[in-house]
C-alpha cells in the first residue's frame, strides 16, 4: 500500500471549514484514499472513499487532484465535536486487505 | 444496536496471566480484524479473518491467539501477559474482498492494564 504523509496537527475555527490535505504520490491506479478519524478514546470512524473522483457525503467532500497524488478532506462547517485525529489511507479496494493507520492529522477545532 | 461490540471494555490483570476479548459484530460482514493502539497511539493490524478464515497475520507473537467460531465472531486470547500488552485493542469489520467498498467498521475498543 502507499504511503501518505498528513500535517502532524491543524486548528479550525468553529463553523469554519477545516480543509485537511494529505500527500500520495506513490499511489498505485487501483488503490483508492480513505478517511477515517478518532475522536479522543473511540474507535475510528470510517468518513469517506475515492478513486478519482471528488466525493461527498453527510459527513465531508474528498477532493483528489487529477494526477492522484494528492487530496484534501473538506469538513465544511467544522463544529467541537470534530476535533479528532484524521487518518488518511491508501489502500485498494474491497474489505480482507490491510487498512495501514499512520500518524494522521490532529484537528482541533476552537470556539 | 451496536455495530461491532466488544467485551470487556476495560480489562486489569497481573503479569503472567491469560486473558480474552471478545467480539461481534451484527452487520453481516465477512472480515473481522483485531488493532492494536498502543501508547503513541499507533494502530497496527494485528489479525484478520475472512469467513473464519485467516488472511492476515502480522508480526505478532504467538501467545495471541485469534478465533473465530462463526463469521460474526472474532475473539482473542492472549496468553503470558507482559507489561508491554498494555494497550487499547480494537475489533473492527468489513465487508467481503471484492466489494469497491471495504470501509472497517470499528469497536469502542477494549482498554488493557498489565501491571
Amino acid at each position: 500500500d502507499a504511503k501518505t504523509t498528513q500535517p502532524t496537527s491543524m486548528d479550525c475555527a468553529e463553523g469554519r471549514a477545516a480543509n485537511l490535505p494529505c500527500n500520495h504520490s506513490t499511489i498505485s491506479g487501483n488503490e483508492y484514499v480513505y478517511w477515517y478519524r478518532q475522536i479522543h478514546s473511540q474507535g475510528p470512524q470510517y468518513i469517506i472513499h475515492g478513486l478519482k473522483n471528488n466525493e461527498t457525503n453527510e459527513m465531508a467532500s474528498l477532493i483528489i487532484t487529477e494526477d492522484r497524488k494528492s487530496s484534501t478532506l473538506i469538513l465544511p462547517h467544522a463544529t467541537l465535536r470534530d476535533t479528532a485525529v484524521y487518518y488518511c489511507i491508501v489502500r485498494v479496494g474491497g474489505g480482507g486487505f490491510k487498512t495501514i493507520f499512520g500518524a494522521g492529522t490532529r484537528l482541533f477545532v476552537k470556539a | 444496536d451496536t455495530a461491532v461490540s466488544q467485551t470487556p471494555k476495560y480489562l486489569v490483570t497481573q503479569m503472567g496471566n491469560d486473558k480474552s476479548i471478545k467480539c461481534e459484530q451484527n452487520l453481516g460482514h465477512d472480515t473481522m480484524y483485531w488493532y492494536k493502539q498502543d501508547s503513541k497511539k499507533f494502530l497496527k493490524i494485528m489479525f484478520s479473518y475472512n469467513n473464519k478464515e485467516l488472511i492476515i497475520n502480522e508480526t505478532v507473537p504467538n501467545r495471541f491467539s485469534p478465533k473465530s467460531p462463526d463469521k460474526a465472531h472474532l475473539n482473542l486470547h492472549i496468553n503470558s501477559l507482559e507489561l508491554g500488552d498494555s494497550a487499547v485493542y480494537f475489533c473492527a469489520s468489513s465487508q467481503a474482498p471484492g466489494g469497491a467498498t471495504g470501509e472497517l467498521f470499528f469497536g469502542e475498543g477494549s482498554r488493557l492494564t498489565v501491571l
